[in-house]
């Protein structure tokens, strides 16, 4: 599976845009590019998913380039709650019962 | 609906101690996973069963691990005997049968110490 890249942490305030850039410039034909969110002492929980140009949900929007070697998730105006820790991974879509392949992820801290 | 629930949610015991950690996945759900993360490590995948039957157990560190879904619904992850470096958090998860849109669900994980 393709190997992903994103920053370590990132900071921000509340009520800001935050966008998290992930890199996978080895990103196979057929794999899409999910994120998913996890708080503290709980597990990973799916955020989103697309394999090109934009997806929208009810809790964030992932832009994803022509090249897709990179994709951003946007969180719209953070909370205090969106204190998590986001991965990026690169894979199969969902539905199709496949491992999981998780990076080391980047820690948003929102400050109030 | 009920998520994925594990137990216990943290354990400790002594190195050479044998630990079993149980997971009760999502009603329904023909596939089930176990996945750890150790200290300062990624989340690894351990092994993936599809009802009772083990589909992927590429992940498994060593034989002292030994996973079983009995019936297809919950699954038990036996440690014996425990070492210090299988000190950390392992997470269950579960998903329905191929051909869905759903993606995985994870419980909350159960954090080992192993002293």
């Amino acid at each position: 599976l393709a190997k992903t890249t994103q920053p370590i942490s990132m900071d921000s305030y509340e009520g800001q845009e935050v966008n998290i850039t992930c890199s996978h410039n080895n990103i196979a034909t057929n794999d899409y590019i999910t994120w998913y969110q996890q708080f503290p002492s709980q597990g990973p929980r799916f955020i989103i998913q697309g394999y090109k140009t934009k997806v929208t949900n009810e809790v964030a929007s992932l832009f994803i380039p022509a090249d897709r070697k990179s994709s951003t998730l946007s969180l719209p105006r953070v909370s205090l709650s969106d204190t998590a820790v986001y991965y990026c991974l690169v894979g199969p879509p969902r539905g199709s019962n496949y491992k999981l392949t998780f990076g080391k992820g980047t820690l948003l801290t929102v400050n109030p | 609906e009920a998520g994925v629930t594990q137990f216990p949610s943290h354990s400790v015991i002594e190195k050479g101690q044998t630990v079993t950690l149980r997971c009760d996945p999502i009603s329904g759900h023909d596939n089930l996973y176990w996945y750890r993360r150790v200290m300062g490590k990624e989340i690894k995948f351990l092994l993936h069963f599809v009802k009772e039957s083990k589909q992927d157990e590429s992940g498994m560190p060593n034989n002292r691990f030994l996973a079983e879904r009995t019936g297809g619904t919950y699954s038990t992850l036996k440690v014996q005997p425990a070492e210090l470096e299988d000190s950390g958090v392992y997470f269950c998860a579960s998903s329905p049968k191929g051909g869905t849109n759903d993606p995985v669900y994870f419980g909350p994980g159960t954090r080992l110490t192993v002293l």
